[in-house]
């Protein structure tokens, strides 16, 4: 079935970058999505990308997607405190009119002062 | 920026009582699911809902649960005969493209 696999942990000293790894299952995922989850609070999307493309930056974001591995990195500039999660990766693996996501376990990023 | 609202922020029940979880979409959008957190846990797929019916169900989804919208605006949980293992983060979600989510009902049963 599908399936999305990301390490556990990250630790990271502040104002380096971070980078945080995902593979996926599905080829016929339309989206891919990154979400920030902080202690107890909701899921925010940080950003996602379209299948058809290899990358995507948004400020201090990069997004870098390869199809034929499936594999998908999410790459955090001058990492601050602030950026300290749980980060999902997700897709959208039914696509069309259902489009329910599958999550990864969510990896922890710790940033070190 | 339009946002899908979660109401009530928590929860609290005892064991074996009804419980709903409202959530209001981004009034445009025409895909509503719910998910579901348990504590420490990766966020699971429940049920899709699209054009007045459920469109897709996980596993979890059963006969326990149900969805409904009973006006223009809510999408609702209900969970009937909680248990303990119900204590969870509920997600709603509604899409037209991307996913977007509210911020989650923490539900704890007693």
């Amino acid at each position: 079935g599908e399936d999305v696999e990301q390490s556990l942990f990250l630790s990271v000293r502040e104002g380096d970058s971070s980078v945080i790894n995902c593979t996926y299952t599905d080829s016929s995922s339309t989206y891919l999505y990154w979400y920030k989850q902080e202690p107890g609070a909701g899921l925010q999307l940080l950003t996602y990308i379209f299948s058809n493309m290899d990358m995507k930056q948004d400020q201090r974001l990069t997004v870098l997607l390869n199809k034929k591995d499936k594999h998908l990195s999410l790459r955090i500039a001058d990492t601050q405190t602030g950026d300290s999660a749980i980060y999902f990766c997700a897709e959208n693996g039914a696509g069309g009119s259902q489009g329910n996501l599958i999550f990864g376990k969510g990896t922890k990023l710790s940033v070190k002062p | 920026e339009p946002e899908v609202t979660q109401t009530p922020s928590h929860q609290v029940t005892q064991m074996g009582q009804e419980v709903i979880l409202r959530c209001v979409p981004i009034s445009n959008h025409l895909y509503f699911y719910w998910y579901r957190q348990i504590l420490g846990q990766k966020v699971e797929f429940l049920v899709s809902f699209y054009n007045n019916e459920i469109s897709e169900k996980s596993e979890i989804f059963d006969d326990q649960f149900s969805v409904e919208r009973p006006d223009g605006s809510n999408f609702t949980l209900k969970i009937r005969s909680t248990k303990l293992e119900d204590s969870a983060m509920y997600f709603c979600a509604s899409r037209q493209g991307i996913s977007t989510f509210g911020s989650g009902t923490r539900l704890t049963v007693v």
